[in-house]
């Protein structure tokens, strides 16, 4: 299995450009999500998936789009990129279940995406 | 709602000496709590996680950590640094009612000096 797999793994922008930011994973997982990593913030939610067909905003959706048309791919798309979306943005995936929508299941994370926006 | 504070953004500890990173949470429900761990330009990994049964949990590469409800705490700990462990760890959690998603707190960075 090759897990969650990103690409570009490094990319450069300049303000207002547009770009789609890939995601893959072969475990059949449910559940994905995006997240943006930014210095001493941890991670922060952006958007996520509970299954094909199905999405919802995270902690900081303005300014990205998403669709999960398969299981396995969870592209997440800049619109217009802005220098504050300048971050490094991981994919992750892993098995629904819990009890009352809280998540017991690890969530595999890719390698990350470095974007800079001029 | 829920939240998640690491009290330490930098710990520091000699090779061999005890580890501690403390987590408090905040949730008003039964959460489930995670500890991951990000090496330097690389993804983020499970050290373990507190699903509501044992309150001391065992993970990978001697970690432990142990849920104390009365505290709202889920501190991590290891009895002897080494030097691999230097990297970030985030204490996470996830709440009832909340689709399954994770809360991630600050992140509080590891180093263990020779």
């Amino acid at each position: 299995n090759a897990g969650v797999t990103q690409t570009p793994k490094f990319q450069v922008l300049k303000t207002g450009q547009s770009m789609t930011l890939q995601c893959a994973q072969d475990m059949n997982h449910e559940y994905m999500s995006w997240y943006r990593q930014d210095p001493g913030m941890g991670l922060r939610l952006i958007h996520y998936s509970v299954g094909a067909g199905i999405t919802d905003q995270g902690e900081v959706p303005n300014g990205y789009n998403v669709s999960r048309s398969t299981t396995e791919d969870f592209p997440l798309r800049l619109l217009s990129a802005a220098p504050s979306q300048t971050s490094v943005y991981f994919c992750a995936s892993s098995r629904q279940g819990g009890t009352s929508g809280r998540s017991y299941n690890e969530q595999f994370f890719g390698p990350g995406t470095r974007l800079t926006v001029l | 709602a829920q939240s998640v504070t690491q009290l330490d953004s930098h710990v520091s500890v000699s090779e061999g000496t005890p580890v501690l990173l403390r987590c408090n949470y905040s949730s008003s429900y039964s959460p489930s709590l995670f500890w991951y761990v990000q090496h330097p330009n690389k993804g983020l990994q499970l050290l373990l996680k507190y699903t509501s049964a044992a309150t001391l949990v065992k993970g990978i590469n001697g970690f432990e950590a142990e849920f104390k409800k009365s505290e709202t705490s889920f501190h991590l700990t290891k009895p002897s640094a080494h030097m691999s462990d230097a990297a970030e760890y985030f204490c996470v959690v996830s709440g009832e009612n909340q689709g399954g998603k994770l809360i991630f707190g600050q992140g509080t960075e590891l180093s263990v000096k020779p």
